[in-house]
């Protein structure tokens, strides 16, 4: 079936370091998926980080980048410097239809502690 | 940015009542979803719901689920009769397009 899986938190940094939380991605309902990476901020909702609907793209927001990456079925998200701001939870998703009011799946999320 | 809201924000009922749970949905959004994570586990799909119908459904969206967006006011998802595996976070999405916007959750308690 699709599924997402990524790393699991907790995932502790220190500032200024790099980042790195893999996500890997089994689609079988669909040959290529759009790929999300969502966050959620303490006391926050979920909302949306990074999205990339063409295989072999980049996206990136707020100093993170991902890469859909078909062969390896992976979009890992990155950051060269991490900041105590960037202490979350960071969920890959599958949007499992073509076009908009797709289903996601989403994986377990990563817990991103930042220390200073 | 735009904001999904969800009320209540928690909701503790006995087995076998009724539940409304509420979404307030970004006001020019077309699409509408429900979403149910179970403590540890993942975020779920339910069900979406679009020009005023639904448009897909999980297994998860059990015969006595339903949801309903009456005259463009509160999306919202019913449950009846509820059931001890009920108990969960519900979250609401709405979208225009590829951007899902999600409100803070409903946790829902069925004793």
């Amino acid at each position: 079936g699709d599924s997402v899986t990524q790393t699991e938190g907790p995932v502790t940094v220190s500032e200024s370091e790099s980042l790195i939380i893999n996500c890997t991605y089994s689609a079988t309902s669909i040959a290529y998926p759009n790929l999300f990476w969502y966050v959620r901020y303490p006391g926050e909702g979920l909302q949306l980080l990074l999205k990339v609907i063409t295989a072999g793209q980049k996206g990136s927001s707020r100093g993170f980048e991902a890469t859909y990456n078909k062969e390896t079925t992976s979009f890992h998200l990155q950051k060269a410097s991490v900041q105590e701001s960037d202490s979350a939870v960071y969920y890959c998703a599958l949007g499992l239809q073509q076009g908009t009011g797709s289903k996601l799946s989403f994986g377990k999320g990563a817990k991103l502690t930042v220390s200073p | 940015g735009p904001k999904v809201l969800q009320i209540p924000s928690h909701q503790i009922i006995d087995m076998g009542q009724m539940v409304t749970l509420n979404c307030d949905p970004v006001s020019n959004h077309l699409y509408f979803y429900w979403y149910k994570q179970i403590l540890g586990q993942q975020m779920e799909f339910l069900v979406n719901f679009y020009n005023g119908k639904v448009m897909e459904k999980s297994k998860l969206f059990k015969d006595q689920f339903s949801v309903e967006r009456p005259d463009g006011s509160y999306f919202t998802l019913k449950i009846q009769p509820t059931a001890l595996e009920d108990s969960a976070v519900y979250f609401c999405a709405s979208s225009f397009s590829y951007e899902q916007y999600f409100g803070p959750g409903t946790r829902l308690t069925v004793l």
